[in-house]
């Protein structure tokens, strides 16, 4: 157990629509990041927050966005939904000391029919 | 910028032979590197990682990796395949700085063990 929590598990949704991810970080954890793994890109790195702030942006759509409450834990909202969208979402947290490793959560599977 | 190339996107080995799962980076300046593995419908597990000091770096569940700068590479290797090793390996380098830091990963190894 990582210790990273998200949910839900697994949505099913439908073109058009907006979502919302959720994420817990490892207790003590300022970092949070979100990726996207999809069979054709792989895993892309989509948004990091430290304590709050967003840090560094990577290959995130204008239609998804992110933040980090004062609680640290963290949504993804995906709006404006298309196919192309449904793959695995995951959060994942470090802390702020050194270069920590990355701890995952399981994930959230969103599929768009 | 830095990234990584892991060759073979699948790799199949007999239960009791040598893993070897390749990494290549390139990196402007020295690296932190990662090895991480997905089991199916799981997330990613740390296994090992180099930041600085000893470049055979050991981790968990018998594997190690080499940091060879000459060679720009990070290779995984285990002695002896268990069947619980099937999984999907992710070689992974560090970017950024200070608090703004992420991992960029590779296009993931597939390893099969045979029986």
């Amino acid at each position: 157990d990582s210790g990273v929590t998200q949910t839900p598990k697994h949505l099913i949704t439908a073109t058009g629509q907006r979502v919302t991810l959720r994420c817990s970080p490892r207790s003590g954890d300022l970092s949070v990041y979100w990726y996207q793994q999809s069979l054709d890109q792989g895993l892309q790195f989509l948004i990091q927050y430290y304590n709050g702030e967003e840090r560094a942006k990577g290959n995130i759509l204008e239609r998804f966005s992110a933040q980090q409450f004062p609680d640290l834990h963290s949504e993804l909202n995906l709006s404006s939904l298309e196919l192309g969208d449904s793959a695995l979402y995951f959060c994942a947290s470090s802390s702020r000391i050194g270069v920590s490793p990355l701890h995952f959560g399981n994930g959230t599977r969103l599929t768009v029919t | 910028a830095q990234s990584v190339t892991q060759l073979g996107s699948h790799v199949s080995v007999s239960e009791g032979a040598l893993v070897l799962l390749r990494c290549n980076y390139s990196s402007s300046v020295p690296p932190y590197l990662f090895w991480y593995v997905q089991y199916p419908n799981q997330g990613l597990q740390l296994l090992l990682k180099y930041t600085t000091g000893a470049t055979l770096v050991k981790g968990i569940n018998g594997f190690e990796a080499e940091f060879k700068k000459s060679e720009t590479s990070f290779h995984l290797t285990k002695p002896s395949a268990h069947m619980s090793d099937a999984a999907e390996y992710f070689c992974a380098v560090s970017k950024g700085s200070g608090s703004a830091r992420q991992l960029t990963f590779g296009s993931g190894t597939q390893l099969t063990v045979l029986p």
